[in-house]
């Protein structure tokens, strides 16, 4: 079936490094694919979305672009932020698109 | 978008008792989703609950542990029967607004003791 698979936390950066966290997934068919963010404390916020090849999601710094040759949504930020501590998922719509199949979550955890 | 408001948000419970969950939208919405996340792990799926309909359930949930309700388009409950350890989750409630995205309660946080 569909699945997600993501980078395995935790991640610990300093403030203002670059930021990736690896998503791939297998889908049939033409998922849409997602980052969700969780703030301590907080429930699960939509970060960005694409819901087609060479799309670009973007919000609040953060990008990510589908890539359907290497079936990935690789999350990138050019300079974080204290504030970006958070847990982040990566999740596609699966094949019937009735719902949302989430990764396993990375943690990450920026250094001031 | 939608706003989505949970009760209980955190619970402490015996072993063998049962809870059960709201979970109140600001808008109609057609499907509504029940997620369990446990200690550490991702968001799995319970099951789907449509207004008008027996609620689907995934692969590893059963009704008679998991019963929803879904009276009408803005609320539906979750229980959890017959708790146990193991139940010990945050359960969060999401909605679909046909964009999508899925919106997200902020959880009920469920111990079993």
């Amino acid at each position: 079936g569909d699945s997600v698979t993501q980078m395995e936390g935790p991640v610990t950066l300093s403030e203002e490094a670059f930021l990736t966290i690896n998503c791939t997934y297998t889908a049939t068919g033409y998922p849409s694919l997602f980052w969700y963010v969780q703030y301590p404390g907080e429930g699960l916020q939509l970060l960005l979305k694409a819901t087609k090849a060479d799309d670009k999601g973007s919000n609040k710094g953060f990008e990510a672009t589908y890539r359907k040759e290497t079936t990935s949504f690789h999350l990138e930020k050019g300079s974080v932020q204290v504030s970006d501590s958070a847990v982040y998922f990566c999740a596609l719509t699966d094949s019937s698109a009735s719902k949302i199949i989430f990764g396993s979550g990375t943690r990450l955890s920026i250094r001031p | 978008s939608a706003v989505i408001s949970q009760k209980p948000s955190r619970d402490i419970c015996q072993r063998g008792t049962s809870l059960t969950i709201q979970c109140q939208v600001d808008s109609q919405v057609t499907m509504m989703f029940w997620y369990r996340q446990q200690p550490g792990q991702s968001l799995t799926l319970i099951a789907t609950a449509n207004q008008g309909s027996e609620a689907t359930y995934e692969s590893g949930f059963v009704i008679d542990k998991f019963p929803i309700s879904r009276p009408n388009l803005t609320f539906s409950t979750l229980t959890v029967s017959n708790m146990s350890p193991e139940d010990s989750s945050i359960y969060l409630c999401s909605v679909d607004t046909n964009t999508g995205e899925l919106f997200f309660g902020e959880g009920s946080r469920l111990t079993v003791l």
